[in-house]
């Protein structure tokens, strides 16, 4: 129940396409959902986040959207260029009750081809 | 500011041995967590202190330890070293309450 569900695992898109990568929870506490960028050799960098009273979250080429029903959020990186080329990670946590511990999805390993 | 800063960065050891591993947070940064990531298991949470006191604990055997000093930096220990210990061990911080957390850039521990 505190597991993070990320997809897919690997995804390859052309210089200037939409990058979309989808993660799915069950614990219905969840109450913050960042995602974090990694490239080789590096730690994870927090990307964009968002709370669970929010829709939608912008942040330059880089979108949340988040659907409370499904339980369900999505990255969507617009215009995708061949630096975004990294593993991506969502996670979850419980804001609320103070807890700093991320639960982290396996992570989709994003490759922009020019 | 400067960031998460983790030492070393690499790390070999054998099994048996035990191993500390250092942590400083961000400046004024009281929360560190560690969080152990492997290609099988990817990133999973170790724990967290705050203000010296743990307040998080994951799902790993009492070989992993840690601790927090004064100045909000922390150390990780694993005693008894496995095999499967061989991981890149990664500290973030954050403000205080839970909230955004920074990563360092790691240390990759191998076990032979």
């Amino acid at each position: 129940q505190q597991q993070v569900k990320q997809s897919p695992q690997s995804l390859i898109v052309q210089k200037g396409g939409i990058s979309i990568i989808n993660c799915a929870y069950e614990n219905t506490a969840f109450d913050y959902f960042p995602w974090y960028q990694q490239f080789p050799g590096k730690g994870p960098a927090l990307l964009i986040a968002i709370r669970p009273d929010v829709s939608e979250k912008k942040e330059g080429r880089f979108t949340i959207s988040f659907n409370k029903s499904a339980k369900q959020f999505s990255l969507h990186i617009m215009d995708s260029q061949p630096g975004d080329s990294a593993t991506y990670f969502c996670a979850a946590s419980f804001l609320s009750g103070g807890y700093n511990k991320l639960i982290f999805g396996a992570g989709t390993r994003l490759a922009v081809h020019p | 500011k400067a960031g998460v800063t983790q030492t070393p960065r690499y790390l070999i050891k054998t099994r048996g041995q035990q191993v500390t591993l250092s942590c400083s947070p961000i400046s004024g940064h009281r929360s560190v967590s560690w969080y152990q990531q492997t290609p099988g298991q990817g990133l999973q949470f170790l724990f967290e202190y705050f203000s010296e006191t743990q307040r998080n604990k994951g799902n790993f055997p009492g070989r992993f330890s840690g601790r927090q000093f004064s100045n909000s930096r922390s150390e990780m220990n694993v005693s008894t070293l496995e095999l499967g210990d061989s991981a890149l061990y990664l500290c973030a911080s954050s403000s205080g309450g839970a909230g955004e957390q920074y990563f360092g850039p790691g240390t990759r521990l191998t076990v032979t």
